[in-house]
């Protein structure tokens, strides 16, 4: 079935450092990459998302570039805050068929 | 208030006694699904639907049922539960847009499952 990987499984960056998580999705026809960060006992909420027209999208201090050859998409965040310690999820789908998970980054950030 | 609801948030039960988690939401979405979350596996999709009278097997569909009669309301049924199923479990509703496109989840508060 299809898979999504997600690299690294936990990442720790002091105060102001870059972050990247980097997902490879295996089902070609995917066609929707979003994002979703998941607070402590919280529910997951959606942070980006992005569409296989488009290779880069950009908000604030957040961005995901998309390679549709490599099957691979990564999230980006810069200026890394406190408040941006959470899980982070890769998703990755198609229309009108299951969406996978990946099995989520725990960042933390230090101030 | 734009909302899906689960209830109950918190279920303690034993193996085998048939249990019903409910999901609503309040947004006329199409799309419904649930998860299951546990550690170190991350969000595995359960069922979803795409729309009324219509649903697919997730990931992990083994051991649960549901049901889709209303647009709003989107019931996970477990009919003999096993201690396997302990878990934190989502629902989730979106829009669709023309051919099944999807678009935001908003996930509901959780529903926290021990079966004994």
């Amino acid at each position: 079935g299809e898979n999504v990987e997600q690299h690294p499984s936990t990442l720790s960056v002091q105060e102001g450092d870059s972050a990247v998580i980097k997902c490879t999705y295996s089902d070609s026809a995917s066609n929707y990459f979003p994002w979703y960060k998941q607070e402590l006992g919280k529910r997951p909420q959606l942070i980006i998302d992005i569409r296989s027209n488009v290779g880069e999208k950009k908000d604030q201090r957040i961005a995901v570039t998309l390679n549709k050859t490599a099957k691979h998409f990564s999230l980006h965040i810069t200026e890394t805050q406190p408040e941006d310690s959470a899980v982070y999820f890769c998703v990755s789908g198609q229309a009108g068929t299951a969406l996978i998970f990946g099995k989520g980054t725990t960042l933390s950030v230090s101030s | 208030e734009a909302q899906v609801t689960q209830n109950p948030r918190y279920l303690i039960t034993v193996t085998g006694k048939k249990l019903t988690v409910t999901c609503s939401q309040n947004m006329n979405h199409e799309y419904m699904s649930w998860y299951r979350q546990d550690p170190g596996l991350g969000l595995r999709q359960i069922y979803y639907s795409m729309n009324v009278e219509v649903t697919d097997k997730g990931d992990v569909p083994e051991g649960y049922k549901v049901s889709r009669k209303e647009k709003r309301n989107f019931p996970l049924i477990l009919e003999s539960p096993s201690p396997n199923q302990t878990s934190l479990y989502f629902c989730a509703s979106s829009f669709t847009t023309s051919g099944g496109i999807y678009n935001e989840q908003f996930f509901g508060p959780g529903t926290r499952l021990t079966v004994l």
